[in-house]
């Protein structure tokens, strides 16, 4: 089993949808998360992290399920410019693990 | 510079060759990490260093690889005899997370040297 699973997508939505994605871990000692974006052929950046508690930043919404080891990231009406590979990022102590990503394009 | 750098940025190279490839992260941070990331693909776990001191290399996919940062800074990731399968984009990034505390999870990464070897 993978350390960081995601569903690879692609999802293919209209501008104004609402799009989730999802992440299992399998390492029950994780510590933090996260999720990076990363577009074409550039490097993964920091979108946003991920706490116990839920947590939003404008229109995305992370969430964590530690009892399922599960994160979530929603966002709310999709832009043009949110068309990228989201990548899920698990962290046990410093040992920064990445997803496979997913790909999503928000279309006009 | 302010980011991370890497170089090269492009390699091409022939296979049983040597390559190596370096990356100056940001000035201050502790911790660095390489990764290798194929084309459609998150980016694969290699190794990474607090300081000076490799701290899990259990991502170097054999003993081809070996990756050092002598001084704590600059560090250099050594492919020997290199193989076609070795081609991807190599990427370093560094973060300010000191070693046994918990990182913030920002890591910065740099450009990535794209290597191909033929």
């Amino acid at each position: 089993r993978k350390e960081v699973e995601q569903d690879p997508g692609p999802f293919n939505v209209p501008e104004g949808a609402t799009v989730a994605f999802n992440c299992t871990y399998s390492n029950s000692a994780s510590q933090s998360f996260f999720w990076y974006r990363q577009d074409c052929r550039k490097e993964p950046k920091l979108l946003m992290s991920v706490y116990s508690s839920g947590n939003e930043d404008g229109r995305f919404t992370a969430q964590l399920n530690r009892a399922s080891q599960y994160i979530s990231l929603l966002i709310r009406d999709s832009k043009l410019s949110d068309s990228a590979t989201y990548l899920c990022v698990v962290n046990m102590r410093d040992d920064m693990r990445f997803g496979a990503g997913t790909r999503l394009t928000v279309k006009p | 510079g302010a980011g991370v750098s890497q170089s090269p940025r492009y390699k091409v190279t022939k296979r049983g060759q040597d390559v190596a490839l370096r990356c100056d992260p940001i000035s201050g941070h502790v911790s660095l990490y390489w990764y290798r990331q194929a084309l459609g693909q998150g980016p694969e776990f290699l190794t990474y260093f607090n300081y000076e001191a490799q701290q899990d290399k259990s991502g170097l996919p054999n003993d081809r690889f070996s990756a050092e940062r002598p001084e704590g800074s600059i560090s250099t990731l050594t492919i020997q005899r290199t193989e076609q399968r070795d081609s991807a984009m190599y990427r370093c990034a560094s973060s300010l997370a000191r070693q046994g505390q918990m990182s913030t999870g920002e890591l910065f990464f740099g450009e990535g040297s794209r290597l191909t070897v033929l």
